[in-house]
């Protein structure tokens, strides 16, 4: 099974519509991140968690909401979804410490339309 | 302000050839320096690190980078490239903060023809 897991894989949603997604890890790491990825922007930072009881924004957090379930739980949720959202969604953990590299989840492709 | 840059979207070498995929950056501090590759349709796979000691890092896949703190440079390369390393590649700094965040760049394609 894989360490990190993403649900769903893809989603076609309209305009205005309520979408979450939703993240699990069976790596054990406190620190939870959700990225977008836009082509020639690279990936950019949504909201990151370092454990359950903390929460915080990133570069891009506008128009964005997160929920940290468990450790090993991380969703994300747009409240009320617009066409420029649309965009590959990874979910990535690590350990403790900057000098730790990141485990990334597969994706969700996201189409608002 | 923190920032990572890759001045190439796209990168054409023959198979057999050696690669290079640049990569520079401005951190204030000590950076901790990251390679990641995305193949079609997967999510990010680590590649390889610089944290401290030798300049030169080894990775996966027969790929290494080289550390140049005067440069503020990590280039990836390999000495003979594969078909099979065609993909997107990202480079990625930290530092020694409180935040631990990672910043990408806005990746290289690297296209290995036969």
């Amino acid at each position: 099974d894989a360490d990190v897991t993403q649900t769903p894989r893809n989603r076609i949603t309209k305009t205005g519509k309520r979408i979450m997604l939703e993240c699990s890890q069976t790596k054990g790491h406190d620190r939870m991140y959700w990225y977008r990825q836009d082509p020639g922007l690279g990936l950019r930072l949504i909201y990151y968690s370092f454990d359950v009881k903390d929460i915080n924004k990133g570069e891009i957090s506008d128009g964005y909401s997160v929920s940290r379930q468990a450790q090993a739980k991380f969703s994300l949720s747009l409240e009320s979804a617009i066409p420029n959202q649309t965009a590959l969604y990874f979910c990535a953990t690590s350990d403790l410490g900057a000098n730790n590299e990141q485990f990334f989840g597969p994706g969700t492709r996201l189409t608002v339309l | 302000a923190q920032s990572v840059a890759q001045p190439e979207d796209q990168v054409n070498v023959a198979e057999g050839n050696p690669l290079t995929v640049k990569c520079t950056y401005s951190v204030s501090g000590n950076p901790y320096l990251f390679w990641y590759v995305q193949y079609p349709n997967r999510g990010l796979q680590f590649l390889l690190k610089y944290i401290t000691g030798d300049n030169l890092v080894k990775g996966s896949y027969g790929f290494e980078a080289e550390f140049n703190k005067s440069q503020t440079s990590f280039h990836l390369k390999k000495p003979s490239a594969l078909v099979s390393d065609s993909a997107l590649y990202f480079c990625a700094v930290s530092w020694a903060r409180i935040t631990d965040k990672l910043i990408f760049g806005t990746g290289t394609r690297l296209q290995v023809f036969p």
